[in-house]
């Protein structure tokens, strides 16, 4: 299983685009990389997956390298509501190997007024 | 994207009781669901894999006979904490791989327990 290495925390303010990077140096061929998001006192929520260059939905943007190695979650003009920890997770979906979904620390992102 | 419901939200129980918590699937059938458990400010903690229709595979550490876990059916997945003591309150998070969505996983809401 890819161990993924994050920032511990990160620090915005409103309006601004905010990049979360995650190492994860021993991906394997089958690996995707999923981000979610926590509030506390909730389970974590789906944000984005991805495979390979770059994936965007409604929320957030996803960018790969052309090695795996790292990824980044680009969240665009942050607000207040966008404070809680973020974890970049790898493994692949379609095999058993998927059902250990190992959480790292994650990074505690905080957005100012 | 998919619901992941757990119930209840929040319990409080007595020590030496048990406690069950439920977690369903309402929107896609899971033949895999997780069970986390979550300290304060700190990360998920993986405590078992459910599979429907089989015995649940714990991780290590994780006491099988204290965490019953049950998936009966493809949308629903239950953790009974027996025996239940302080040191077992806790957050305690489902989580459902969708089939057919991607194999993405979803989380549910996460389920307080206080044991006093």
């Amino acid at each position: 299983l890819a161990k993924t290495t994050q920032p511990i925390s990160m620090d915005s303010y409103e309006g601004q685009e905010v990049n979360i990077t995650c190492s994860h140096n021993n991906i394997a061929t089958n690996d995707y990389i999923t981000w979610y998001q926590q509030f506390p006192s909730q389970g974590p929520r789906f944000i984005i997956q991805g495979y390979k260059t770059k994936v965007t939905n409604e929320v957030a943007s996803l960018f790969i390298p052309a090695d795996r190695k790292s990824s980044t979650l680009s969240l665009p003009r942050v607000s207040l509501s966008d404070t809680a920890v973020y974890y970049c997770l790898v493994g692949d979906p379609f095999s058993g190997g998927y059902n250990k979904l190992i959480f790292g620390a994650g990074t505690r992102l905080a957005v100012h007024p | 994207g998919a619901v992941v419901s757990q119930h209840p939200s929040r319990v409080i129980c007595k020590s030496g009781t048990s406690v069950k918590i439920e977690c369903r699937s309402l929107d896609f059938q899971a033949t895999t669901m997780f069970w986390y458990r979550q300290f304060p400010k700190q990360s998920l903690m993986l405590m078992a894999t459910s599979n429907e229709g089989s015995k649940a595979t714990y991780e290590q550490g994780v006491e099988k006979d204290k965490f019953l876990i049950n998936h009966a059916s493809l949308t629903l997945s239950t953790l009974t904490v027996t025996s239940a003591h302080p040191e077992d309150s806790s957050f305690y998070i489902c989580s459902a791989r969708a089939t057919g969505k991607g194999n993405t996983i979803y989380f549910g809401e996460g389920s307080w327990l206080t044991v006093v």
